[in-house]
């Protein structure tokens, strides 16, 4: 079974840290380029970060540029989200997202595998 | 930046009527880079069509999607009980980043 387990989840005063990650199995996780995508509370989706295959092209939303890092061990099947200088803003479950198979442009076929989300909450 | 924009933000019908839901781009987008999710409360988005107009796997075939342009349409033929839930639009734009409409609520009339 193709399937996403997010973990990494709690809460942070503002300022702080932390470091999601994102464990795959079923798949070739290697061969696919990944999305992180977060939810603040009763709002809608937005975009966070996407990173390809070999780790060769990283894009970040403006809304956490310099301060969230993205990475991915291939080995260990698993995508990360490093978050730093957290902000009451980022309060939102945060979701990782299977995006294209390689050699295939970003968004080409959507984000077909999600998975369930781990929640991050800013607050002092 | 593409803005995307969904209306009407909360649409109520009926079990087996039509549904149509628009998606407005700020700027022309590339309908390869045209996707639509559904979401359910307390669930992860469902990728529903990609290319604008592709059902994804497992997608019935009551879920249409068309436009071109500036202009995006999610048609879901028959409603059934369990299309009722949240729906986005979403793109992959030349800034190299993915941006979402707001959402439609497809509520039970």
């Amino acid at each position: 079974e193709v399937q996403l387990v997010e973990s990494g989840g709690g809460l942070v005063q503002p300022g702080g840290s932390l470091r999601l990650s994102c464990a795959a199995s079923g798949f070739t996780f290697s061969s696919y380029s990944m999305n992180w995508v977060r939810q603040a509370p009763g709002k809608g989706l937005e975009w966070v970060s996407y990173i390809s295959s070999s780790s060769s092209t990283i894009y970040y939303a403006d809304s956490v540029k310099g301060r969230f890092t993205i990475s991915r061990d291939n080995a260990k099947n698993s995508l990360y989200l490093q978050m730093n200088s957290l902000r009451d803003e980022d309060t939102a479950v945060y979701y990782c997202a299977r995006d294209s198979k390689r050699g295939q442009p970003p968004g080409f076929y959507g984000m077909d595998v999600w998975g369930q989300g781990t929640t991050v909450t800013v607050s002092s | 930046e593409i803005v995307l924009t969904q209306s009407p933000g909360t649409l109520s019908l009926s079990p087996g009527e039509r549904a149509t839901l628009s998606c407005r781009a700020s700027q022309s987008v590339s309908s390869s880079y045209l996707a639509w999710y559904q979401q359910k409360p307390g669930q992860a988005p469902r990728l529903l069509i990609y290319g604008a107009s592709s059902r994804a796997t497992g997608i019935p075939d009551r879920f249409s999607g068309s436009g071109s342009g500036t202009d995006f349409t999610l048609t879901i033929s028959r409603l059934e009980p369990e299309d009722f839930a949240v729906y986005y639009c979403q793109q992959y734009g030349s800034s190299s980043m993915y941006t979402f409409g707001q959402g439609t609520k497809l509520e039970i009339k």
